[in-house]
Order: structure tokens, then C-alpha cells, then sequence
């Protein structure tokens, strides 16, 4: 079964500082991504990256940024932490490229329940 | 713009009987749909991927149908159960490789 973890389950941090989340996954997945999920906004996607050393934008990427030096391991940074941060975050990864021939799905890591002070 | 809407209001329903959450969508044309299931305090789990192709779609006791004409999708499961109880969430492929989630649908099967 293909394993995404995450480095935290609950992370408490104060206004201003500097968060890093972890997430690997062990089936050598090409794309990973980093989503955020809140009460009646459903999942909405920060940065997803499809190569090492590549990223891309996803739908709200405003005050993070993202990391992948290893194809196992994509991480999630704010560089200064607020509390509209305050967040479920969730990451996932999928095998291969979307598209009407493929059948990878995303699979999701437990998520890492952050709250900003 | 696009948009994915799910029913933001739980769905409550007795045991035994089945249970049928929608997905609608408008400015979109997916290639595929999927269906998640998310237990609280967990990531969403995947369950079923539908092509624009295919009218429905079956595993065991859940039923996916896609209406491309309505921009509409059905997520049925039949004679339902307690541990049925989660949030379902409808996504839909979109260009540049990604995924766009719907707000989800919390189930509630009582015993």
C-alpha cells in the first residue's frame, strides 16, 4: 500500500515565525501536492510539483512556498506564519500525469492540523 | 469561473437504506470524476474514478453515475451502514494536472 506521512498531527505556532511541514511518500510517486482544508471551503490547492526541484502554483499560493530536493519528500514553508494560516493541511501524491487515460488517483497523508496564535 | 458544489448539509439516514450524494459542476468539462471518503481528523481515501465515457460505474456496494449532459454526478451506496458514516467528497480533473475537490458531504447512517 502506498504511505504518505506526515511530520506533525497537531503543530500550535505563534504569529510570525517560520513553519515547515514535512511529507514523504514511499511508492516513488512523480507528483506531490499540498492542499489546505477549512470548514465550508473544501480543499484548495497551494503548490503541487511533478519533478524533483519542480513546483508550481496551484490555486492559492499567497505566503508559502514549497521545497522538493528528494523525490520522496515535499515540504510545505511559511515564511511567517498568521493566523488566516490556521488550517488543516493535507498532502498527497499520485503516480503519473493526469488525464482521460489515466487511472492514478491521489493519495492523501493523515494531514497536519495547524493552529497560528 | 468553475465550480464544484456539494450539499454543505449532512445527510442523514437510516440503516439499510441507500444513500445517494450529488455532485454538480458548471464550467467544466473533466475528462474523469472521483469520489473520496474522509473520516474526521483524516485525509480523504480514494473510492471510485468515472470517464466522461462511462454512464456508471459500480464497487460493491457503491454506484457512481455521470451525467455530462447535466454536469451532474451521483454517488450511491446501497443498503448503508453506521461505518458508512463519513464526509464524501466529489474532485474533478482539470487542465495542468491537477485535481479540484468539492466542499464535500457529511453522511450520517443511524442504526
Amino acid at each position: 500500500d502506498v504511505k504518505v506521512t506526515q511530520s506533525s498531527r497537531y503543530l500550535v505556532k505563534r504569529t510570525g515565525e517560520k513553519v515547515f511541514l514535512e511529507c514523504v511518500q514511499d511508492m516513488d510517486h512523480e507528483n506531490m501536492f499540498w492542499y489546505r482544508q477549512d470548514p465550508g471551503l473544501g480543499l484548495r490547492l497551494i503548490y503541487f510539483s511533478y519533478d524533483v526541484k519542480m513546483k508550481e502554483k496551484g490555486d492559492i499560493p499567497e505566503g508559502y512556498s514549497v521545497s522538493r530536493e528528494k523525490k520522496e519528500r515535499f515540504s510545505l514553508i511559511l515564511e511567517s506564519a498568521s493566523t488566516n494560516q490556521t488550517s488543516m493541511y493535507l498532502c498527497a501524491s499520485r503516480q503519473g500525469l493526469a488525464g482521460p487515460s489515466s487511472t492514478d488517483t491521489q493519495y492523501f497523508g493523515p494531514g497536519t492540523r495547524l493552529t497560528v496564535l | 469561473s468553475q465550480k464544484i458544489e456539494q450539499n454543505s448539509e449532512a445527510l442523514n439516514i437510516q440503516e439499510g437504506k441507500t444513500a445517494t450524494l450529488t455532485c454538480n459542476y458548471t464550467n467544466y468539462s473533466p475528462a474523469y470524476l472521483q469520489w473520496y471518503r474522509q473520516d474526521p481528523g483524516r485525509g480523504p481515501v480514494f473510492l471510485l474514478l468515472i470517464r466522461e465515457n462511462e454512464k456508471e460505474k459500480r464497487k460493491e456496494r457503491l454506484k457512481v453515475t455521470f451525467d455530462t449532459t447535466l454536469k451532474q454526478s451521483l454517488f450511491h451506496i446501497t443498503a448503508s451502514q453506521p461505518a458508512d458514516s463519513a464526509t464524501y467528497l466529489c474532485a474533478l480533473e482539470r487542465a495542468g494536472n491537477m485535481l479540484t475537490f468539492g466542499g464535500g458531504t457529511r453522511l450520517m447512517v443511524k442504526p
